[in-house]
């Protein structure tokens, strides 16, 4: 069974840059996995953040965007702020109706 | 206002069954697939079921296939998951979720179950 990988944790300092990956055990991501990123902090339902791999959520400001890197699909968060220290989860469609998140990525801002 | 308000969890017996709901409202329900996403207590995200909008397409993670039944109610804007013989492993927080490849926010606080005897 195909594994969706995100790396557990990531660290970015504040106004910086950080890039978040969610690839795949076997093979690379597309378009046609339908990438979506989540945000969330303990506690609270997921917020949606980009969709479709880079279409971004009503009302999510524009220092996050994703895009496909390579073989995987991204989250970039630029101008990194102190409450974009939570949770990120990525989801792909696997195909015939399956859908598989990833098991996060915990950024830590300091 | 999209808002999707989930309902049902509670504590369960191994073994037992709970019906969950979800009762949406600001957009057209009728036109969107649905999904049911779960938590396991500091785990992460787990899609669990989805259902087309006509209900006529269903799909379910391994790992609860034959136990869990997906359904909606299309004149009452209501998505339901009938959980049957529930395992320690199912306890998490239970959301609803509207189509994962579309601008799905907001999310439903969720409801949660808890497996134990």
């Amino acid at each position: 069974q195909t594994v969706v990988t995100q790396e557990p944790s990531s660290s970015v300092s504040p106004g910086g840059t950080v890039i978040l990956t969610c690839g795949l055990s076997s093979g690379s991501v597309s378009p046609n996995f339908y990438p979506s990123w989540y945000q969330q902090t303990p506690g609270q339902a997921p917020r949606t953040l980009i969709y479709s791999t880079d279409s971004r959520s009503s009302g999510v400001p524009d220092r996050f965007s994703g895009s496909i890197l390579g073989s995987k699909a991204a989250l970039t968060i630029t101008g990194a702020q102190a409450d974009d220290e939570c949770d990120y989860y990525c989801v792909l469609y696997m195909g015939g109706g399956i859908w598989v998140f990833g098991g996060g990525t915990k950024l830590t801002v300091l | 206002e999209v808002q999707l308000v989930e309902s049902g969890g509670g504590l369960v017996e191994p073994g037992g069954s709970l019906r969950l709901s979800c009762a949406a409202s600001g957009f057209a329900f009728n036109y969107y697939n649905m999904n049911w996403v779960r938590q396991a207590p500091g785990r992460g995200l787990e899609w669990v079921s989805s259902i087309s909008s006509s209900g006529s397409y269903i799909y379910y993670a391994e790992s609860v296939k034959g136990r869990f039944t997906i359904s909606r109610d299309n004149a009452k804007s209501s998505l339901f998951l009938q959980m049957n013989s529930l395992r320690a492993e199912d306890a998490a927080v239970y959301y609803c979720a509207r189509d994962l490849a579309l601008d799905n926010r907001p999310w439903g606080q969720g409801t949660q179950v808890t497996v134990s005897s």
